[in-house]
């Protein structure tokens, strides 16, 4: 049973690009959350997506944008890049909405912004 | 607004001892608490999660204690060994599913 897998693992960028990073959710899930983990810190919800939609939102800017598709995969995307936006970024998947089961972690994608 | 306070920042402990990390919550809406264990490099991995319904959770070496009149809950890590060194963190969320973390604790266990 595969878990939750990311892409890509490691990645640099220069100010001002734009990254997509991709997320498989783990098996049988079919909610996808994506956090920001900067270095020291707990992870930051960044947003959530249920069938194919947005569903929450943190206090993340509107560079950050997202999709979830048909087979449940998903992707973050982030524009205009800055040097503060370096951090880990992680995918979460669980099942169903409505609360109470549990949220499962993959290993991130380091994302360093020069 | 940090949603979850967690305490201390770093812990030293020996090997075979107790750690004790605890947390502290205002929002009386959070109905799950788990707990995440992260070494270096890798992703957050869960550890153990408990319901406000429960006041102790015991899997293992490790327990949760959960005090909702007072809004905290607490890991215990009995007898640490080394490879318990790690970040742990606790986490809230009510029904969303969208986890509230706390800063996170250094644990180092030496032998």
């Amino acid at each position: 049973d595969a878990g939750v897998t990311q892409s890509p693992t490691h990645l640099i960028k220069t100010r001002g690009q734009q990254v997509t990073l991709r997320c498989s959710p783990k098996s049988g899930h079919d909610t996808v959350s994506w956090y920001q983990q900067a270095l020291g810190q707990g992870p930051q919800f960044i947003f959530q997506y249920y069938e194919e939609e947005e569903r929450q939102r943190g206090n993340f800017p509107d560079r950050f944008s997202g999709h979830q598709f048909p087979n449940y995969s998903s992707e973050l995307n982030v524009n205009a890049l800055l040097l503060g936006d370096s951090a880990l970024y992680l995918c979460a998947s669980s099942w169903g909405q409505g609360g109470g089961n549990t949220i499962y972690f993959g290993e991130g994608s380091w994302l360093t912004v020069v | 607004q940090q949603q979850v306070k967690q305490s201390p920042q770093s812990l030293i402990v020996q090997k075979g001892g107790i750690s004790i990390i605890n947390c502290a919550y205002e929002n009386t809406a959070f109905d799950y608490f788990p707990w995440y264990q992260q070494f270096p490099g890798k992703g957050p991995a869960l550890l153990i999660a408990i319901r406000p319904d429960v006041s102790e959770k015991k899997e293992g070496r490790f327990t949760i204690s959960f005090n909702k009149s007072a809004k905290q809950f607490s890991l215990h890590i009995m007898d640490s060994q080394p490879g318990d060194s790690a970040t742990y963190f606790c986490a809230a969320s009510w029904e969303d599913y969208k986890l509230s973390f706390g800063a996170g604790t250094t644990v180092t266990v030496r032998a």
